[in-house]
Parts: structure tokens; C-alpha cells; sequence
């Protein structure tokens, strides 16, 4: 099926380790986004790319870098984790000229670090 | 900047209960409206939207009316069941912001039998 794919799905992390998040959409979406969702914080944007060669920080990009590798994905790398970024990460496509267009999420990826 | 401001929850309903959740914006520009559903264990989906002042969204029996006056895009259900237990999300685009979507902080509701 069309969509985002993300993986890993569950990841648990020593605190000091790194990680590379793997997204990628087969819509041929111009851009893609990274999200953390926190109990009682709603989604918050880390990074997003509005089209291939470009990424941009969003509302809490420290802690984390992002790689748009093509224009099908965009990787979140954590270098050195920490247990506040324990949470579930999401990534999003859409079709940034197209007025209207929603978001197409991925299923997520569940970070514990301990 | 961009918000949303979504009626706190949780939000707890017995099956064939009316369903209202109340969602206000502000935006910069003119702004296309959302409705998002995440079920457990998911990523979000989208359930609805609206693009301009008056359209209603509708789809699997919810709608939403987008309303410039009140800035508002309440979420609608005559009759909730059981399977529309879910964290629902209301969000807002301009077009000319990078294609980001603001979100607001997403509202619980569990369907009781």
C-alpha cells in the first residue's frame, strides 16, 4: 500500500547511544516532516524538509539532526540519546504546493532510553 | 504565530451519545482546517477537512463546520459506537508556511457499550 513507512517500529536505547530513524513515502511528496508526540503535549515539530536539499529546524530540534537523503527519504539521527527524548517519533508527508493537502503519517516508532 | 486550541479531555460517552468536540484557531493567513483520528497503537490519520470559510467536512458519520467568524471547526457525531474510541486532532495549514501543519494537543474520547 501507498504511504510512510517508518522503522524501526520499538527501539529501546542506552542513554549515550545514537540512532538513525528511517522514513520514507512513496507518494512523491515534496515534503516531510519529523514529529514527537509526548502524553499531554500534543505533536510537536522537530525538523522538516519542504523539498529535497532543503531541512529546516522546528518548534524542538535540539538533541536531534536530520538527513534528506532523496526526495523519498528523510532520516531523524539522535547522536547521543538522552531519556527526555524518550517518545513516540512520527513522520509526515504532504504536498506542499497543493492547497488543502493533509498530512500522511507513518505508524510511528516507540523510543524508550534508559 | 499559528494555534489551536482544542476542548480539553478526556471525553467519555456511552454508545449512541451525541458527540461534540470544540476546536478555535488562530492564523496568520487563511488558513485550511483538519480533523486528524489516531487510534491505538497508530499513527494519525486524517478524518475530515475543510479549505474555505463555510465548507463542512464530513466523513464516517462526523463532520465539521469551517466557521470564519468564530474561527472555530468543531467536530460533530450524532451517534458515537464503540470504535470511534480514539485521540482526535485538530489542526490548521497556510500554504505559504513550508506546507507545516499546527496541531493541537489532541482530545481522548472512549465510547462506553
Amino acid at each position: 500500500n501507498a504511504g510512510v513507512t517508518q522503522t524501526p517500529k520499538f527501539q529501546v536505547l542506552k542513554t549515550g547511544q545514537s540512532m538513525t530513524l528511517q522514513c520514507a513515502q512513496d507518494m512523491n511528496h515534496n515534503s516531510m516532516y519529523w514529529y514527537r508526540q509526548d502524553p499531554g503535549m500534543g505533536l510537536r515539530l522537530i525538523y522538516y524538509s519542504a523539498s529535497e536539499g532543503t531541512t529546516d529546524k522546528g518548534e524542538v530540534p535540539n538533541g536531534y539532526n536530520v538527513s534528506r537523503l532523496n526526495k523519498r527519504e528523510f532520516s531523524l539521527r539522535l547522536e547521543s540519546a538522552a531519556p527526555s527524548q524518550t517518545s513516540v517519533y512520527f513522520c509526515a508527508s504532504s504536498e506542499l504546493r497543493a492547497l488543502g493537502t493533509s498530512y500522511t503519517f507513518g505508524s510511528g516508532t516507540r523510543l524508550t532510553v534508559v | 504565530g499559528d494555534s489551536v486550541t482544542q476542548m480539553e479531555g478526556p471525553v467519555t460517552l456511552s454508545e449512541e451519545a451525541c458527540l461534540t468536540i470544540n476546536c478555535t484557531y488562530t492564523a496568520t493567513g487563511y488558513p485550511s482546517l483538519f480533523w486528524y483520528v489516531q487510534y491505538p497503537g497508530e499513527g494519525l490519520q486524517l478524518l475530515l477537512k475543510a479549505t474555505k470559510a463555510d465548507d463542512k467536512g464530513s466523513n464516517k458519520g462526523f463532520e465539521a463546520t469551517y466557521r470564519k467568524e468564530t474561527t472555530s471547526f468543531h467536530l460533530e457525531k450524532g451517534s458515537v459506537q464503540v470504535s470511534d474510541s480514539a485521540v482526535y486532532f485538530c489542526a490548521l495549514s497556510v500554504n505559504t508556511n513550508a506546507g507545516k501543519s499546527t496541531f493541537g494537543d489532541g482530545t481522548t474520547l472512549t465510547v462506553k457499550p
